[in-house]
Protein backbone atom coordinates (compact mmCIF):
# COMPACT_ATOMS: atom_id res chain seq x y z
CA UNK A 1 0.00 0.00 0.00
CA UNK A 2 0.60 3.77 -0.36
CA UNK A 3 3.30 4.97 2.40
CA UNK A 4 5.06 8.44 3.65
CA UNK A 5 8.18 7.63 5.39
CA UNK A 6 10.09 10.85 7.22
CA UNK A 7 13.44 11.27 9.20
CA UNK A 8 12.89 11.00 12.76
CA UNK A 9 13.18 13.72 15.18
CA UNK A 10 13.55 15.75 16.94
CA UNK A 11 15.66 18.02 15.10
CA UNK A 12 16.73 21.14 17.04
CA UNK A 13 18.39 24.24 15.14
CA UNK A 14 19.74 27.40 16.68
CA UNK A 15 18.37 30.22 14.84
CA UNK A 16 19.14 30.81 11.55
CA UNK A 17 20.31 27.31 10.26
CA UNK A 18 19.53 25.94 7.23
CA UNK A 19 16.60 23.53 7.79
CA UNK A 20 16.05 20.03 5.85
CA UNK A 21 13.46 17.36 6.98
CA UNK A 22 13.44 14.28 4.55
CA UNK A 23 10.64 12.51 3.09
CA UNK A 24 9.97 9.78 0.96
CA UNK A 25 6.88 8.02 -0.57
CA UNK A 26 5.64 4.80 -2.32
CA UNK A 27 2.94 4.94 -4.18
CA UNK A 28 0.54 3.25 -6.63
CA UNK A 29 -0.49 5.53 -8.65
CA UNK A 30 -0.11 9.08 -8.68
CA UNK A 31 0.15 11.32 -5.46
CA UNK A 32 0.14 14.93 -4.69
CA UNK A 33 2.11 15.75 -1.90
CA UNK A 34 1.93 17.84 0.87
CA UNK A 35 3.67 19.30 3.98
CA UNK A 36 1.41 19.73 6.83
CA UNK A 37 2.34 21.94 10.24
CA UNK A 38 1.33 21.45 13.73
CA UNK A 39 2.26 24.27 16.59
CA UNK A 40 2.32 23.97 19.92
CA UNK A 41 -1.41 23.86 21.16
CA UNK A 42 -2.57 24.50 17.51
CA UNK A 43 -4.42 22.43 15.07
CA UNK A 44 -3.04 20.68 11.95
CA UNK A 45 -2.53 23.06 9.63
CA UNK A 46 -1.40 23.27 5.61
CA UNK A 47 2.13 24.79 4.70
CA UNK A 48 2.18 23.79 1.24
CA UNK A 49 1.51 21.07 -1.69
CA UNK A 50 2.35 20.01 -4.62
CA UNK A 51 0.24 18.44 -7.39
CA UNK A 52 2.52 16.53 -10.50
CA UNK A 53 6.47 15.99 -10.59
CA UNK A 54 8.86 18.49 -10.58
CA UNK A 55 6.09 21.05 -9.09
CA UNK A 56 7.80 23.04 -6.40
CA UNK A 57 5.52 24.08 -3.56
CA UNK A 58 6.31 27.45 -1.17
CA UNK A 59 4.96 28.99 1.64
CA UNK A 60 6.39 31.14 4.79
CA UNK A 61 9.67 30.86 3.19
CA UNK A 62 9.93 27.20 3.02
CA UNK A 63 9.71 24.50 0.13
CA UNK A 64 9.62 21.34 -1.14
CA UNK A 65 10.04 19.64 -5.01
CA UNK A 66 8.24 16.99 -5.82
CA UNK A 67 10.84 14.85 -7.07
CA UNK A 68 9.19 11.41 -9.44
CA UNK A 69 12.46 9.92 -9.86
CA UNK A 70 13.78 9.47 -6.51
CA UNK A 71 9.82 9.50 -4.71
CA UNK A 72 10.83 12.47 -2.45
CA UNK A 73 9.38 15.33 -1.24
CA UNK A 74 11.85 16.79 1.12
CA UNK A 75 10.96 20.12 3.18
CA UNK A 76 13.55 22.29 3.54
CA UNK A 77 14.10 26.57 4.73
CA UNK A 78 17.20 28.79 4.49
CA UNK A 79 16.97 30.22 7.72
CA UNK A 80 14.72 29.06 10.54
CA UNK A 81 13.45 31.07 13.36
CA UNK A 82 12.17 30.25 16.18
CA UNK A 83 9.03 30.56 15.81
CA UNK A 84 9.13 27.73 13.69
CA UNK A 85 9.86 25.13 16.43
CA UNK A 86 6.52 22.84 15.46
CA UNK A 87 5.78 18.95 14.20
CA UNK A 88 6.04 19.04 10.47
CA UNK A 89 4.13 15.97 8.75
CA UNK A 90 4.52 14.79 5.14
CA UNK A 91 1.35 13.32 3.55
CA UNK A 92 0.14 12.06 0.22
CA UNK A 93 -3.53 11.53 -1.27
CA UNK A 94 -3.74 9.55 -4.61
CA UNK A 95 -6.47 9.89 -7.14
CA UNK A 96 -9.67 7.80 -6.46
CA UNK A 97 -8.39 6.57 -2.90
CA UNK A 98 -9.84 9.21 -0.72
CA UNK A 99 -7.41 8.41 1.86
CA UNK A 100 -4.30 10.58 2.28
CA UNK A 101 -1.13 9.21 3.96
CA UNK A 102 0.69 10.83 6.72
CA UNK A 103 4.04 10.55 7.87
CA UNK A 104 4.79 10.35 11.50
CA UNK A 105 5.96 13.63 11.72
CA UNK A 106 9.11 15.49 12.30
CA UNK A 107 9.92 17.40 15.95
CA UNK A 108 11.71 20.42 15.17
CA UNK A 109 12.95 22.72 17.73
CA UNK A 110 14.82 25.88 17.01
CA UNK A 111 16.47 27.67 19.56
CA UNK A 112 17.50 31.35 19.96
CA UNK B 1 -16.32 30.96 6.80
CA UNK B 2 -16.06 29.00 9.88
CA UNK B 3 -13.47 26.10 10.18
CA UNK B 4 -14.05 22.43 10.52
CA UNK B 5 -15.75 22.20 14.58
CA UNK B 6 -15.36 18.95 16.34
CA UNK B 7 -17.21 18.60 20.06
CA UNK B 8 -16.37 17.62 22.77
CA UNK B 9 -12.84 19.16 23.04
CA UNK B 10 -12.17 16.49 25.42
CA UNK B 11 -13.47 13.10 27.11
CA UNK B 12 -12.78 10.91 29.62
CA UNK B 13 -14.11 7.55 29.53
CA UNK B 14 -13.65 4.22 31.46
CA UNK B 15 -13.10 0.75 29.60
CA UNK B 16 -15.86 -0.73 28.00
CA UNK B 17 -17.92 2.23 27.56
CA UNK B 18 -18.91 3.95 24.11
CA UNK B 19 -18.33 7.07 22.64
CA UNK B 20 -19.65 9.25 20.02
CA UNK B 21 -17.72 12.56 18.34
CA UNK B 22 -19.08 14.76 15.96
CA UNK B 23 -17.71 16.82 13.17
CA UNK B 24 -18.81 19.84 11.75
CA UNK B 25 -17.36 20.11 8.14
CA UNK B 26 -16.24 23.79 6.25
CA UNK B 27 -19.46 25.01 4.54
CA UNK B 28 -19.78 23.63 1.23
CA UNK B 29 -16.97 20.84 2.04
CA UNK B 30 -18.93 17.47 1.41
CA UNK B 31 -16.07 14.87 2.16
CA UNK B 32 -15.36 14.10 5.62
CA UNK B 33 -12.42 12.40 7.44
CA UNK B 34 -11.44 11.11 10.38
CA UNK B 35 -7.91 10.34 11.57
CA UNK B 36 -6.32 9.03 15.36
CA UNK B 37 -3.32 10.98 16.31
CA UNK B 38 -0.82 8.98 18.64
CA UNK B 39 2.68 10.18 20.24
CA UNK B 40 4.22 6.84 18.46
CA UNK B 41 1.97 6.21 15.62
CA UNK B 42 1.28 9.25 14.51
CA UNK B 43 -2.16 10.27 12.26
CA UNK B 44 -3.75 7.03 11.11
CA UNK B 45 -6.38 7.08 8.85
CA UNK B 46 -10.26 5.89 10.30
CA UNK B 47 -12.20 6.39 7.27
CA UNK B 48 -13.57 8.90 4.72
CA UNK B 49 -17.28 9.68 3.96
CA UNK B 50 -18.64 11.34 1.07
CA UNK B 51 -22.38 12.14 0.39
CA UNK B 52 -23.28 9.76 3.18
CA UNK B 53 -21.26 6.88 1.81
CA UNK B 54 -18.31 5.33 3.39
CA UNK B 55 -15.41 5.35 0.64
CA UNK B 56 -12.88 4.38 2.10
CA UNK B 57 -11.40 2.78 5.44
CA UNK B 58 -8.50 2.50 7.30
CA UNK B 59 -7.02 -0.93 9.70
CA UNK B 60 -9.10 -0.36 12.69
CA UNK B 61 -11.25 -3.29 14.50
CA UNK B 62 -14.72 -2.67 13.93
CA UNK B 63 -15.49 -1.23 16.99
CA UNK B 64 -15.03 1.66 15.47
CA UNK B 65 -17.70 3.31 12.98
CA UNK B 66 -18.63 6.32 11.51
CA UNK B 67 -21.94 8.19 9.55
CA UNK B 68 -22.59 11.29 7.75
CA UNK B 69 -25.51 13.11 7.26
CA UNK B 70 -27.37 14.70 4.98
CA UNK B 71 -25.61 18.40 5.97
CA UNK B 72 -22.50 16.40 5.54
CA UNK B 73 -21.81 16.59 9.25
CA UNK B 74 -20.28 13.60 10.71
CA UNK B 75 -20.04 11.37 13.86
CA UNK B 76 -17.44 8.62 14.67
CA UNK B 77 -18.65 5.88 16.98
CA UNK B 78 -15.84 3.62 18.82
CA UNK B 79 -17.82 0.87 21.17
CA UNK B 80 -16.30 -1.35 24.17
CA UNK B 81 -13.58 1.46 24.53
CA UNK B 82 -9.79 -0.21 25.06
CA UNK B 83 -7.09 1.65 26.98
CA UNK B 84 -5.19 2.07 23.65
CA UNK B 85 -7.69 4.15 22.42
CA UNK B 86 -7.00 6.78 23.98
CA UNK B 87 -5.53 9.59 21.11
CA UNK B 88 -6.52 12.65 19.71
CA UNK B 89 -9.52 12.21 17.18
CA UNK B 90 -9.02 14.42 14.07
CA UNK B 91 -11.49 15.00 11.49
CA UNK B 92 -10.84 16.50 7.98
CA UNK B 93 -12.74 17.98 5.46
CA UNK B 94 -12.41 18.96 1.78
CA UNK B 95 -15.14 19.74 -1.28
CA UNK B 96 -15.34 16.32 -2.84
CA UNK B 97 -11.82 14.76 -0.86
CA UNK B 98 -9.85 14.97 -4.59
CA UNK B 99 -6.17 14.18 -4.34
CA UNK B 100 -5.10 17.68 -5.49
CA UNK B 101 -7.44 19.38 -2.44
CA UNK B 102 -5.25 19.52 1.00
CA UNK B 103 -7.68 18.80 4.18
CA UNK B 104 -8.87 21.28 6.93
CA UNK B 105 -8.56 19.76 10.46
CA UNK B 106 -10.66 20.56 13.00
CA UNK B 107 -8.98 21.12 16.53
CA UNK B 108 -9.81 17.59 17.45
CA UNK B 109 -11.38 15.28 20.43
CA UNK B 110 -9.32 14.59 23.33
CA UNK B 111 -10.36 10.85 24.25
CA UNK B 112 -8.71 9.71 27.51
CA UNK B 113 -9.84 6.47 28.38
CA UNK B 114 -9.31 5.40 32.45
Amino acid sequence: GDSVTQMEGPVTLSEEAFLTINCTYTATGYPSLFWYVQYPGEGLQLLLKATKADDKGSNKGFEATYRKETTSFHLEKGSVQVSDSAVYFCALCTSGTYKYIFGTGTRLKVLA
Amino acid sequence: KAGVTQTPRYLIKTRGQQVTLSCSPISGHRSVSWYQQTPGQGLQFLFEYFSETQRNKGNFPGRFSGRQFSNSRSEMNVSTLELGDSALYLCASTYDGGRNQPQHFGDGTRLSIL
